[in-house]
């Protein structure tokens, strides 16, 4: 069946360590999307991106990378300047064309100890 | 980033009642989603409206796109506990068709 996976779905790590999570789909959209929720916030946006090899900061993009090498693929890397790094992280993606809406995966909790 | 009103921000209900639950803008959108979101997993698409006035149903989900285009609400009839969860309003404006604004979440809670 089509979806995206996100792994791992519980991560922990130290303060002043990058860390990388995976995102993948196999719904042939051109569109995929990285969240972060945080109690109470709602769903900020991190980085998108609409075609391979090119992605656009969205409204929290600090202390994050990502790449597009693969139209399947759109790994978040929460680097050590994310000041604030402990959040629930969704990646979601999304057809070109106008038709189609946000398709999300099952998320991945990160945890800096 | 911007965000819209969602209210209520939480509810607690006994099964078998309605609920309704709404997000306002203060701009005109041309697009009103909704989303319900399971403890720890991703938010699903439950209704998507693309049309002011248009009223559209989900098995007991209902929601409705308003004629000023500033608003939208989602109305649950006869709850049950599989309804626990959060609902978040999404949408687009008329002038930026790119950008999904979010609203916070209406947080449902179902007392058996």
């Amino acid at each position: 069946d089509g979806g995206i996976t996100q792994s791992p779905k519980y991560l922990f790590r130290k303060e002043g360590q990058n860390v990388t999570l995976s995102c993948e789909q196999n719904l042939n959209h051109d569109a995929m999307y990285w969240y972060r929720q945080d109690p109470g916030q709602g769903l900020r946006l991190i980085y998108y991106s609409q075609i391979v090899n090119d992605f656009q900061k969205g409204d929290i993009a600090e202390g994050y990378s990502v790449s597009r090498e693969k139209k399947e693929s759109f790994p978040l890397t929460v680097t050590s300047a994310q000041k604030n790094p402990t959040a629930f992280y969704l990646c979601a993606s999304k057809g070109l064309g106008g038709t189609g809406e946000l398709f999300f995966g099952e998320g991945s909790r990160l945890t800096v100890l | 980033g911007q965000q819209l009103n969602q209210s209520p921000q939480s509810m607690f209900i006994q099964e078998g009642e309605d609920v309704s639950m709404n997000c306002t803008s203060s701009s005109i959108f041309n697009t009103w989603l909704w989303y319900k979101q399971d403890p720890g997993e991703g938010p699903v698409l439950l209704i998507a409206l693309y049309k002011a006035g248009e009223l559209t149903s989900n098995g007991r989900l209902t929601a409705q796109f308003g004629i000023t285009r500033k608003d939208s609400f989602l109305n649950i009839s006869a709850s049950i506990p599989s309804d626990v969860g959060i609902y978040f309003c999404a949408g687009r404006y008329a002038g930026n068709n790119r950008k999904l604004i979010w609203g916070l979440g209406t947080s449902l809670a179902v007392n058996p």
